[in-house]
């Protein structure tokens, strides 16, 4: 089993459209826990953290659900500018600082 | 504030040929450093992370080494490029004992 799973998609939605994703980690033991954005032959940038009460970024909510070890992303009224690959990120050993990536859900927002 | 810069951007290297990338963060001290790489279409695999100079873990065997000559240098080298070498490497730093990863621009090595 991977670390981390997500649905590699594409998810193809139009402009407008809300849309989710999911991923699972297997370390229960695992705190900390991120989404990542990644444009076409550019850098990861992060998105925003994820935190166990949930949060949100203008269009944009995370939530964590510890007891079945997913995480997940919302993005609200998509844009064209959201087309991106959207990394899943968890925390591994924390004295390194080694975090595990997902292989990213590639979102594709159509006019 | 921090920044991290790599370079080259791009680089095209023919097999057994050496490679050597640099590395070096600014605005910061003791960070954590890491490189990783990406094929093309494939996730993130990391394959080197130090926690300070001259400390270096490797993750996978492989044809690569990396060495931290200074605290915000870290440098990723091969005596002989092979061919599955080709990817997209990154080079990202944290904080100690934080969970937070960032990222440079990258380089983009094809070996033909």
């Amino acid at each position: 089993r991977k670390e981390v799973e997500q649905d590699p998609g594409p998810f193809n939605v139009p402009e407008g459209a809300t849309v989710a994703f999911n991923c699972t980690y297997s370390n229960s033991a695992s705190q900390s826990f991120f989404w990542y954005r990644q444009d076409c032959r550019k850098e990861p940038k992060l998105l925003m953290s994820v935190y166990s009460s949930g949060n949100e970024d203008g269009r944009f909510t995370a939530q964590l659900n510890r007891a079945s070890q997913y995480i997940s992303l919302l993005i609200r009224d998509s844009k064209l500018s959201d087309s991106a690959t959207y990394l899943c990120v968890v925390d591994g050993s924390s004295n390194t600082g080694k975090l595990i990536f997902g292989q990213g859900t590639t979102l594709q927002v159509k006019p | 504030s921090q920044t991290i810069h790599q370079w080259p951007a791009t680089l095209v290297q023919p097999v057994g040929s050496p490679l050597s990338l640099e590395c070096t963060v600014e605005g910061t001290s003791n960070p954590n450093l890491y490189w990783y790489r990406q094929a093309a279409g494939r996730g993130l695999q990391l394959l080197f992370y130090s926690v300070g100079i001259g400390q270096i873990s490797s993750e996978v065997p492989q044809n690569l080494s990396a060495s931290r000559p200074q605290d915000r240098q870290f440098i990723l080298s091969s005596k002989k490029l092979l061919l599955s070498d080709s990817g997209f490497y990154l080079c990202a730093w944290g904080r100690q004992g934080a969970g937070l990863q960032f990222f440079g621009p990258g380089t983009r090595l094809t070996v033909l």
